[in-house]
């Protein structure tokens, strides 16, 4: 039972270079989140998804661009890669229903843009 | 909006002792969810403890405790009996009970732990 898969784990990026990182999940959850998380912040919403085919803003959306084509998958891109972009990112999910709408969290992406 | 503070950016404790983590947390929902999660030095994001605000018994489990104050806004966590693995940041996060967005978490800036053997 993997839960929620991030890849890569670390990334390092020229300025001006796109990435993708990738979110995988096998819980069958609707609700799938992107957070970023700044050195001695707590982690910011980036994106959100509430089901396949359906994306929102979350707080921090500007350099991102996000898709949800299946459940299982929710890929963020960096289309232009900027210092300010450096930071761990992770992919989260929650179900709808009582009892399971607790995030799980991936284990993160440490992204570091030069 | 909803606002999660952690006041205490650093804790210690000794091992075997007990410590109690603050936050404090803004809304004008009358329901909804409190969690704190602990990261430890491998970034996992962990599930130590949630509580239901329509739930007036403070949570339980095992070693963790909280002391939630509806009232005041006030949401501790309690840590007794502290093990060395139980250093890491632990995070204070607030849930809305509504759909769409509001099933996001809104995060404090969260409290360093260190336990002192």
């Amino acid at each position: 039972n993997a839960g929620v898969t991030q890849t890569p784990k670390f990334r390092i990026l020229k300025i001006g270079q796109s990435m993708t990182l990738q979110c995988a999940q096998d819980m069958n959850h609707n609700y799938m989140y992107w957070y970023r998380q700044d050195p001695g912040m707590g982690l910011k919403l980036i994106y959100y998804s509430v089901g396949a085919g359906i994306t929102d803003k979350g707080e921090v959306p500007n350099g991102y661009n996000v898709s949800r084509s299946t459940t299982e998958d929710f890929p963020l891109r960096l289309e232009l890669a900027a210092p300010s972009q450096t930071s761990v990112y992770f992919c989260a999910t929650s179900g709808a229903l009582l009892g399971t709408n607790v995030l799980t969290f991936g284990a993160g992406s440490r992204l570091t843009v030069l | 909006a909803q606002t999660v503070t952690q006041s205490q950016p650093e804790m210690s404790v000794q091992e075997a002792e007990t410590v109690t983590l603050s936050c404090t947390y803004d809304t004008s929902e009358s329901d909804y969810y409190l969690f704190w999660y602990k990261q430890p030095p491998s970034r996992q994001m962990i599930l130590v403890i949630r509580q239901e605000a329509y739930k007036q018994q403070n949570a339980t489990e095992n070693r963790f405790s909280v002391n939630f104050q509806k009232a005041a806004k006030s949401f501790s966590l309690k840590i007794s009996d502290s093990q060395l693995g139980d250093a890491a940041m632990y995070f204070c996060a607030y849930r809305s009970p509504r759909g769409g967005s509001n099933y996001k978490l809104t995060f404090g800036k969260g409290t360093l732990l260190t336990v002192n053997p």
